[in-house]
């Protein structure tokens, strides 16, 4: 079984409006995390934003917030007032264990979303 | 300026010879690890380190050897490359801490014939 999901191969956004990327999860472990990055066009990997299972608030940075449903195992990453430059791939990843050790400090990675924001 | 380093960032090779991608981080992160990524994938784990001379393997090892011999540097290689190998590869490191995110180097794109 996927252990990321994310269903929206491509979005489309008209700038300035916000959006929403899909992500959910599976897993059966109570201690883990889980992150968001940015991959523009040039290729590299941007990190932007960390949500931990035991976080009792859903994080925000800047323009980009998550909106965690814990019992739906969802993390879907918001960006508010979207931006031309804004266009990329975006990509959901989960580290498990972040009690235990080994191989906990791996991320699971899903297939992406790629976004594009229309002028 | 905290970074990971991998070099070269496009490599076009022929079956059979062998080669190697740097991987180079100055942030003195013990875990370090390799990962492809294909369209529709995403990313997926090689190996991994979690300190000097301790290397695991990921998801998709097979064809790809590494290395951890001194704590900055993490090469990937590949003895003896296959066009199914022809990849965008990245180098991430992390101080290893669970909420820690992994800070990934620029990426190589390599293609195999």
């Amino acid at each position: 079984a996927q252990k990321i999901t994310q269903t929206q191969p491509g979005m489309f956004v008209q700038e300035k409006e916000a959006v929403t990327l899909d992500c959910t999860y599976d897993t059966s472990d109570p201690s883990y995390g889980l992150f968001w990055y940015k991959q523009p066009s040039s290729g590299e990997m941007i990190f932007l934003i960390y949500q931990g299972s035991y976080d009792q608030q859903n994080a925000t940075e800047g323009r980009y917030s998550l909106n965690f449903q814990k019992a739906r195992k969802s993390a879907n990453l918001v960006i508010s007032a979207s931006q031309l430059g804004d266009s990329a791939m975006y990509f959901c990843a989960m580290r498990e264990g972040l009690i235990s050790s080994g191989s906990a400090r791996q991320l699971t990675f899903g297939s992406g979303t790629q976004l594009t924001v229309l002028p | 300026e905290a970074q990971v380093t991998q070099n070269p960032r496009y490599l076009i090779t022929v079956t059979g010879k062998k080669l190697t991608v740097t991987c180079s981080q100055n942030m003195n992160h013990e875990y370090m690890s390799w990962y492809r990524q294909d369209p529709g994938l995403g990313l997926r784990q090689i190996y991994y380190s979690m300190n000097v001379e301790v290397t695991d393997k990921g998801d998709v090892p097979e064809g790809y050897k590494v290395s951890r011999k001194e704590k900055r540097n993490f090469p990937l290689i590949l003895e003896s490359p296959s066009p199914n190998q022809t990849s965008l590869y990245f180098c991430a490191s992390s101080s290893g801490q669970g909420t820690s995110p992994l800070h990934f180097g620029n990426g190589t794109r390599l293609t195999v014939t």
